[in-house]
C-alpha cells in the first residue's frame, strides 16, 4: 500500500539556521498538509496546499515558514531562521480528493523530528 | 477557531474490557470527525471516522458516536487486546477553500491507552 514518506527522520540544527523538511505524498493525491507536534502537546495544523498554492495557514505559519511543491512528487516545508520553539515533530499528510462533498482520509507520513539547539 | 478537548489523557484497562475515549469540539461548522491511532514511533493512522450527518458508526470492535447538539463524540473499543495499546487522537475538521476533500484537522491532545494482559 502506498505511503507518505518524509526525510530526514531527525534533523538537528542550530538556532537561526534554515531547514528544509521533505515529504513525498502519495502519488495520486491532490491535497497536502503540514502539521507539527511539540513534545507532549497536540498535533497542530500548519498549512494546507492545493493546486500549487496555499489554501489555508494557521497563525503558527508565519513569514519564517514556506512550502513548495517543486516537482510532481516532493512537498517541502522550509523554516528560514529556526528558533528554539520550532523544535517539534513535523508531519506531512496528503489526501486523495474526490470531488465536492467527499471526505477522504488524510494519510500521514512518519514525521521528521526537528531539534533546534 | 476550533478547539478539541479529549479525555482521559491516560486509560488503563484489562484485556477484554471496553475502553471509551471522549472528545468535545467548539465549532458547530465542523463536519468530519476522524480518530487516529499512533503506536510508539509510528505515524498516526486512521482507525475510524464519522461525518456530521451520521450518529454512530461501527467497524468490528471499534465504534464512534457523535452528538452534534452537544458537540461531543466518543470512541468505543470493545474486547480490548494488548495490541490496542497506543495513543489515540480525536480530531474535528472544517472544510477549507478549494472544496473537494480539502479540510484541516484540529486534534485533541491524545489518550494513551494501555491494555494489560
Amino acid at each position: 500500500e502506498p505511503e507518505v514518506t518524509q526525510t530526514p527522520s531527525h534533523q538537528v540544527t542550530q538556532m537561526g539556521q534554515e531547514v528544509i523538511l521533505r515529504c513525498v505524498p502519495i502519488s495520486n493525491h491532490l491535497y497536502f498538509y503540514w502539521y507539527r507536534q511539540i513534545l507532549g502537546q497536540k498535533v497542530e495544523f500548519l498549512v494546507s496546499f492545493y493546486n500549487n498554492e496555499i489554501s489555508e495557514k494557521s497563525e503558527i505559519f508565519d513569514d519564517q515558514f514556506s512550502v513548495e511543491r517543486p516537482d510532481g512528487s516532493n512537498f517541502t516545508l522550509k523554516i528560514r531562521s529556526t528558533k528554539l520553539e520550532d523544535s517539534a515533530m513535523y508531519f506531512c499528510a496528503s489526501t486523495r480528493g474526490a470531488g465536492q462533498g467527499s471526505y477522504n482520509e488524510q494519510f500521514f507520513g512518519p514525521g521528521t523530528r526537528l531539534t533546534v539547539l | 477557531g476550533e478547539n478539541v478537548e479529549q479525555h482521559p489523557s491516560t486509560l488503563s484497562v484489562q484485556e477484554g474490557d471496553s475502553a471509551v475515549i471522549k472528545c468535545t469540539y467548539s465549532d458547530s461548522a465542523s463536519n468530519y470527525f476522524p480518530w487516529y491511532k499512533q503506536e510508539l514511533g509510528k505515524r498516526p493512522q486512521l482507525i475510524i471516522d464519522i461525518r456530521s450527518n451520521v450518529g454512530e458508526k461501527k467497524d468490528q470492535r471499534i465504534a464512534v458516536t457523535l452528538n452534534k447538539t452537544a458537540k461531543h463524540f466518543s470512541l468505543h473499543i470493545t474486547e480490548t487486546q494488548p495490541e490496542d495499546s497506543a495513543v489515540y487522537f480525536c480530531a474535528a475538521s472544517i472544510r477549507l477553500v478549494g472544496g473537494g476533500s480539502n479540510y484541516k484537522l484540529t486534534f485533541g491532545k491524545g489518550t494513551l491507552l494501555t491494555v494489560n494482559p
